[in-house]
């Protein structure tokens, strides 16, 4: 599995963008770039993922180097409710290779 | 609608004894899977189902761990003679597709396990 890394942490003012990098630099060709999110007390979410464009969705736009060695998660408009832990997950697009591998990802602290 | 529960939602236990936790996925999901977290760190996989088969259980750490889903839906994670180390929170997720990469997990609220 490729390895990623992650800011331990960030802090961003509420109703502010926050960008969320995350490198993954052994990343295969036919990896896609999955983010997923855990609300303190909670299971995590999935947020968004992609493979080589940048993607939006409701929650987030993921913007993907044309290298694919790095993407960034850009939450537009935080809120309180995004205070999380964002994890940055390459998954292999093998069928039966389904597991997640998540890493210690990124302590997201919004600031009212 | 209902998304995955678990029950317990917290379970103290002492070392040596055998617990139980269940999972009941989205209602329709095929795939079923198993993670573990410790304090501080992020989930770590145990086992996947794809149906009632186990598609993949090489995260499961050693054989005091055994997990089943006789018919395709509920799952029981058990673990004989615990150990203070399995002292995490277990948490289950469920997709709706077996195909990756488009397997979005939704995820249940865990089950606290303590080992005294």
């Amino acid at each position: 599995d490729a390895k990623t890394t992650q800011p331990n942490s960030m802090e961003s003012n509420e109703e502010e963008p926050v960008h969320l990098p995350c490198n993954h630099s052994t990343i295969s060709g036919t990896d896609y770039i999955h983010w997923y999110r855990q609300l303190p007390s909670q299971g995590p979410e999935y947020v968004i993922h992609g493979l080589t464009s940048n993607v939006n969705n409701r929650m987030a736009s993921l913007a993907i180097a044309e290298d694919r060695k790095s993407s960034t998660l850009i939450l537009h408009r935080a809120t309180l409710r995004d205070a999380a832990v964002y994890y940055c997950i390459p998954m292999r697009s093998n069928f039966g290779n389904e597991k997640l591998t998540f890493g210690t990802g990124t302590r997201l602290t919004i600031i009212p | 609608g209902a998304g995955v529960s678990q029950t317990p939602s917290n379970k103290v236990t002492e070392k040596g004894k055998y617990v139980e936790l269940r999972c009941d996925p989205i209602s329709g999901h095929t795939a079923l899977y198993w993670y573990r977290q410790s304090l501080g760190q992020g989930p770590e996989f145990l086992i996947y189902f794809q149906g009632t088969g186990a598609a993949d259980d090489s995260g499961l750490p050693n054989d005091r761990f055994f997990a089943v889903r006789p018919e395709g839906s509920v799952s029981t994670l058990k673990i004989q003679r615990t150990e203070r180390g399995d002292s995490a929170v277990y948490l289950c997720a469920s997709s709706s597709r077996g195909l990756a990469p488009y397997n979005e997990q939704f995820f249940g609220p865990g089950t606290r396990l303590t080992v005294l």
